[in-house]
């Protein structure tokens, strides 16, 4: 099985970049997912990366993959309060299927 | 509105007693998956069907827990005898594999209490 793990908590400062990171053990993980989670809600897919990217970026958001150190992390540009949630990453070996989570990172945004 | 549908959003049981949760993820989602997650913690895998068919169930289903998806569209997710350790969210994902639609569509979740 794998394991993914996260940092628990992160404060960023309202308009700063936050940088979430994630370190996984499975190196035969192919696709690699974030997730945002908000109160009392599901998970929502934000974005992903192939085991043959380095880099993908998507409006505010960049993910960087280092696959020798097994090394995910999500940025986020110009922080916003909305942006406050758990994130998650998570892995799977197979373009769909189950996935391994996180336990996630707690993102607070102050002002 | 995520497209998947869960229901209840909430449930609160006496120990003991069986509990049947429902799924209704939109038609294209080919596979169904359910997860738990407990506080603090991330989703952890509990089962999946593809269509119809029940492919995996995690070690952590016990035989109290069972799924069906009889139709390949809508999946209840049963516990029976419940026990205050079953006490999570349960959450619902779909998914159809296309390479345009990479990812799971999660639904809001089930919160069981068991008391």
């Amino acid at each position: 099985g794998e394991d993914v793990e996260q940092s628990l908590f992160l404060s960023v400062r309202e308009g700063d970049s936050s940088v979430i990171n994630c370190t996984y053990t499975d190196s035969s993980s192919t696709y690699l997912y974030w997730y945002k989670q908000e109160p009392g809600a599901g998970l929502q897919l934000l974005t992903y990366i192939f085991s043959n990217m380095d880099m993908k970026q998507d409006q505010r958001l960049t993910v960087l993959l280092n696959k020798k150190d097994k090394h995910l992390s999500l940025r986020i540009a110009d922080t916003q309060t909305g942006d406050s949630a758990i994130y998650f990453c998570a892995g799977g070996t197979d373009s769909w299927g189950k996935l391994q989570f996180g336990a996630g990172t707690q993102v607070v945004v102050t002002p | 509105d995520t497209g998947v549908s869960q229901d209840p959003r909430h449930k609160i049981t006496k120990r003991g007693q069986n509990v049947t949760f429902r799924c209704d993820p939109i038609s294209e989602h080919n596979r169904l998956y359910w997860y738990r997650q407990t506080l603090g913690q991330g989703p952890e895998f509990l089962t999946y069907f593809q269509n119809e068919a029940q492919l995996e169930k995690s070690r952590l289903l016990s035989d109290r827990f069972s799924a069906e998806r009889p139709k390949g569209s809508f999946s209840t997710l049963e516990i029976q005898r419940t026990e205050q350790g079953d006490s999570a969210m349960y959450l619902c994902a779909g998914e159809n594999g296309q390479p345009t639609n990479y990812g799971y569509t999660f639904g809001s979740g089930t919160r069981l209490t068991v008391v």
